[in-house]
């Protein structure tokens, strides 16, 4: 089985500063990672995904994350965030086969100040 | 827009009624996702269809049944609802049954159960 776990409940930052939201998992076989963000009074949309290659990915809106194996994280990043950054965030996975179910963590809420 | 899209927006109801939420996967997307957002319990995997036949099982309690039609709309019955049965339920979809693809989100179906 696979878990998801974000720390963070809440991160609070002001515009402009540099964010990172952490995740972490917990998978017995090999998983794709993914980024989705939610905005206020929306469904989910994908920011960035994992699944093979280079370690750090890029995504929409300038957001990376980073796949670190050893450490079973895929925390994301902006250098610069903005009052439109202002969402929830959520980790999720997928094993790489044998089964289609996401999991998601249980979600990062960002608040960018003025 | 993602192009999935979920009816009713917002319900109300009263407990132990049944109620039925529809799902129009983006064209072409034959695999179908339910999830419920609660903010106690964050966001849940309940149950994937492919093509019509269910593929996958998360926490889905007896008391709600899905399925796909060959339309390839998805329908989640809730029944004998209770105070706790109120959250935010969405559907997904992705193109196909493989691990790795993007899942697209709805905007979601509101329940209240009064």
């Amino acid at each position: 089985a696979q878990s998801v776990t974000q720390l963070d409940s809440q991160v609070p930052v002001f515009e402009e500063a540099p964010v990172e939201l952490r995740c972490n998992y917990s998978s017995s076989v090999s998983v794709y990672l993914f980024w989705y963000v939610q905005y206020p009074n929306q469904g989910l949309q994908l920011l960035l995904k994992y699944l093979s290659g280079s370690t750090l990915v890029k995504g929409i809106n300038g957001f990376e994350a980073e796949f670190n194996k050893s450490q079973t994280s895929f925390h994301l990043r902006k250098p610069s965030v903005h009052i439109s950054d202002t969402a929830e965030y959520f980790c999720a996975v997928t094993p790489t086969s044998g089964t289609y179910k996401y999991i998601f963590g249980t979600g990062t809420r960002l608040k960018v100040l003025a | 827009d993602s192009g999935v899209t979920q009816t009713p927006k917002h319900l109300i109801t009263a407990t132990g009624q049944r109620v039925t939420l529809r799902c129009s996967p983006r064209s072409g997307d034959l695999s179908v996702y339910w999830y419920q957002q609660s903010l106690d319990q964050g966001l849940q995997f309940l149950i994937q269809y492919y093509n019509g036949e269910e593929r996958a099982k998360g926490n889905i309690l007896e008391r709600f049944s899905a399925q796909q039609f060959p339309d390839l709309h998805s329908e989640l019955n809730l029944s004998s609802l209770e105070l706790g049965d109120s959250a935010l339920y969405f559907c997904a979809s992705s193109e196909m049954e493989r691990s790795g693809n993007t899942i697209y989100f709805g905007e979601g179906s509101w329940l209240t159960v009064v």
